[in-house]
């Protein structure tokens, strides 16, 4: 049972437009969501995250948006850069097995942005 | 400078043999995970840590077994049981029971055996 999901495997947007992924969660538990950027043959790098107290998270160019009521969030990158081509993987966390800081992570989107 | 090392970044070996693939870390945290990702699939959870010479098993720890012996340290054994070692493996840590949820991420170790 996938509890973290990410249903679009990629996404393509031109340099300069916005760059919107999407995350949906089954679990309420989850109280704190992370979003990590990958390129091939790497570790994945930590981006932005959120807490469940808050609706909005931004850092430069990326905003996380959070909807506790539809269990969903979604990374906003503007504008975007050729540089963000990337696999971007959502991760979330919350009081599961005791274990408050284990991560599940989605099966990622890759992001092209093309010049 | 602070970070995760995991060596080597390729690894080959025959099937049949286990193979140890080390994580060390010297950012102080008390937390450390091994996950492994293949195509298409997001990072499934094999093993974590907590804290120095204690862990537990993840989703998918059948055929692996860890070590916690040190706090830089977490190497993961990839035994014989394992039925489909070949992945890419990726090692974690983060502050651990003190906090925050971040995990910092090693640059990986791709394992094929054949």
């Amino acid at each position: 049972d996938q509890q973290v999901k990410q249903n679009s495997p990629s996404l393509s947007v031109q340099e300069g437009r916005i760059s919107i992924l999407n995350c949906d969660y089954t679990n309420s538990m989850f109280d704190y969501f992370l979003w990590y950027k990958k390129y091939p043959a790497e570790g994945p790098t930590f981006l932005i995250s959120i807490s469940s107290i808050k609706d909005k998270n931004e850092d430069g160019r990326f905003t996380v948006f959070l909807n506790k009521s539809a269990k969903h969030l979604s990374l906003h990158i503007v504008p975007s850069q050729p540089g963000d081509s990337a696999v971007y993987f959502c991760a979330a966390s919350g009081l599961s097995g005791g274990s408050n800081y284990k991560l599940t992570f989605g099966k990622g989107t890759l992001l092209t942005v093309n010049p | 400078d602070g970070g995760i090392t995991q060596s080597p970044k390729y690894l080959f070996r025959k099937e049949g043999q286990n193979v140890t693939l080390s994580c060390e870390q010297n950012l102080n945290h008390d937390a450390m995970y091994w996950y492994r990702q293949d195509p298409g699939q997001g990072l499934r959870l094999i093993y974590y840590s907590q804290i120095v010479n204690d862990f537990q098993k993840g989703d998918i720890a059948e055929g692996y077994s860890v070590s916690r012996e040190k706090k830089e340290s977490f190497p993961l054994t990839v035994t014989s049981a394992q039925k489909n070692p070949t992945a890419f493996y990726l090692c974690a840590s983060s502050i651990g029971p003190r906090g925050l949820y971040e995990q910092y991420f090693g640059p990986g170790t791709r394992l094929t055996v054949t």
